[in-house]
């Protein structure tokens, strides 16, 4: 089974730009491993932010983007908020439709 | 309103089997790819298992042969047969359209 890698971590300061990114074992993410990017906070189920690398739902801040980048799938967010920290998950599928998530990453906004 | 409710969690021993129930309001569960994800305590995500519109049927490896997602097209209802329950099954259940929608999940604890 691929191995879907994120950052553990990341801090940043309030209204800085950051970028999450999430990569696969078995070499560049493309559009065809249809990625997802969800947020989870504390005590919260998660809700999807993007799905197919770029869409957005109604729910999702236009302070997130989804893209490619570098041959990994990233999600940039445009001035970090406190409402913002929380836990995300990217999720890419692969063939035989068995999808794999990331670990996840922390992000702190102080 | 679009929302999915699961219930059917609580405390199971080692080998027993539980079914977990997700009902969907505002949302047509067969006209869409509905997934069970589970996040163990403290844990990251874990995707279990998925089934089409068109009704096939995927699991993640350490589920396979134990568990069995179903629907009920009258009742717009998603299902997960859990059989042979072990510890490292114990996690938060949700179902999700994971393009949109998820329920708030239900907790499931296998323990003597």
């Amino acid at each position: 089974q691929a191995v879907v890698t994120q950052e553990p971590s990341l801090t940043v300061s309030p209204g800085v730009t950051v970028t999450l990114t999430c990569g696969s074992s078995t070499g560049a993410v493309t559009s065809g491993h249809y990625p997802y990017w969800f947020q989870q906070k504390p005590g919260q189920a998660p809700r999807t932010l993007i799905y197919d690398t770029s869409n957005k739902n109604s729910w999702t801040p236009a302070r997130f983007s989804g893209s490619l980048l570098g041959g990994k799938a990233a999600l940039t967010l445009s001035g970090a908020q406190p409402e913002d920290e929380a836990d995300y998950y990217c999720l890419l599928s692969y063939s035989g439709a068995r999808p794999v998530f990331g670990g996840g990453t922390k992000l702190t906004v102080l | 309103e679009v929302q999915l409710v699961e219930s059917g969690g609580g405390l199971i021993q080692p080998g027993g089997s539980l079914r977990l129930s997700c009902a969907a309001s505002g949302f047509t569960v067969s006209s869409n790819y509905m997934s069970w994800v589970r996040q163990a305590p403290g844990k990251g995500l874990e995707w279990v298992s998925v089934i089409h519109s068109g009704g096939s049927t995927y699991y993640a490896d350490s589920v396979k042969g134990r568990f069995t997602i179903s629907r009920d097209n009258s009742k717009n209802t998603l299902y997960l047969q859990m059989n042979n329950l072990r510890a490292e099954d114990t996690a938060v259940y949700y179902c999700a359209s994971l393009h949109s929608t998820w329920g708030q999940g239900t907790l499931v604890t296998v323990s003597s």
